[in-house]
């Protein structure tokens, strides 16, 4: 089956600092990605979609300048987190679609990030 | 948009116990599809099936059987003879044209041995 990475798994950091998580495909092309954030107990909440090559289209309540979205190839996508604050300690999920994988999405593991 | 509700919180079954979990959907489209993944303490979402809005056929995978009912729009999940190892957290999610996710809460099932 399709497989999706993320990397890293976990990270601290601290407060005002920005972030990078990575998000692969590395056995297909994702045409599309989606970045989740899940709270503890919680469930997956979709932060933003982001086509390879173009901009991510973000939901309602997302703040695009402090969650940056990149898709610049068909197997990487990365999610920035700007002057991150306590409360964005989260964990956040990546998921990716192919070509002619409609209606599908293969989610990656996952990054804990923690920000003191 | 959709909508999926998972009206159990948390469940607690001892092994060896059958158990459904309970999964209702709300859409508007006529074609959609319905998912239910697992998730362990490791975080990691497991696929465990994939509908779509035109197979109404249930499904049965070893332990596990789903029940998809349109007509009440309802998408439940049982495990058979449960064992410690199911303890997880379940989300049922529906998926739209634009290939959109839509989780319920989720539902903590936790199998006492």
């Amino acid at each position: 089956g399709a497989v999706v990475s993320q990397h890293p798994s976990r990270v601290i950091c601290k407060s005002g600092t920005s972030v990078k998580i990575e998000c692969r495909s590395l056995d297909f092309q994702a045409t599309t990605m989606f970045w989740y954030r899940q709270f503890p107990k919680q469930s997956l909440m979709l932060m933003a979609t982001s086509n390879e090559g173009s901009k991510a289209t973000y939901e309602q309540g997302v703040e695009k300048d402090k969650f940056l979205i990149n898709h610049a190839s068909l197997t990487l996508s990365t999610l920035t987190v700007t002057s991150a604050h306590p409360e964005d300690s989260s964990f956040y999920i990546c998921s990716a679609t192919g070509r002619g994988a409609s209606y599908e999405q293969y989610f990656g593991p996952g990054t804990r990030l923690t920000v003191t | 948009a959709q909508k999926v509700t998972q009206a159990q919180t948390e469940i607690s079954v001892v092994e060896k116990e059958d158990v459904t979990l309970d999964c209702v959907y709300e859409t508007r489209d006529t074609t959609y599809y319905l998912f239910w993944y697992k998730q362990p303490p490791s975080g990691e979402l497991v696929f465990l099936i994939r509908r779509n809005s035109f197979d109404e056929q249930n499904e049965i995978s070893g332990r596990y059987s789903w029940n998809f009912q349109k007509s009440t729009s309802s998408f439940n999940f049982t495990i058979t003879a449960s064992q410690v190892v199911d303890s997880a957290v379940y989300f049922c999610a529906s998926g739209d044209n634009f290939n959109k996710f839509y989780f319920g809460s989720g539902t903590k099932l936790n199998v006492k041995p």
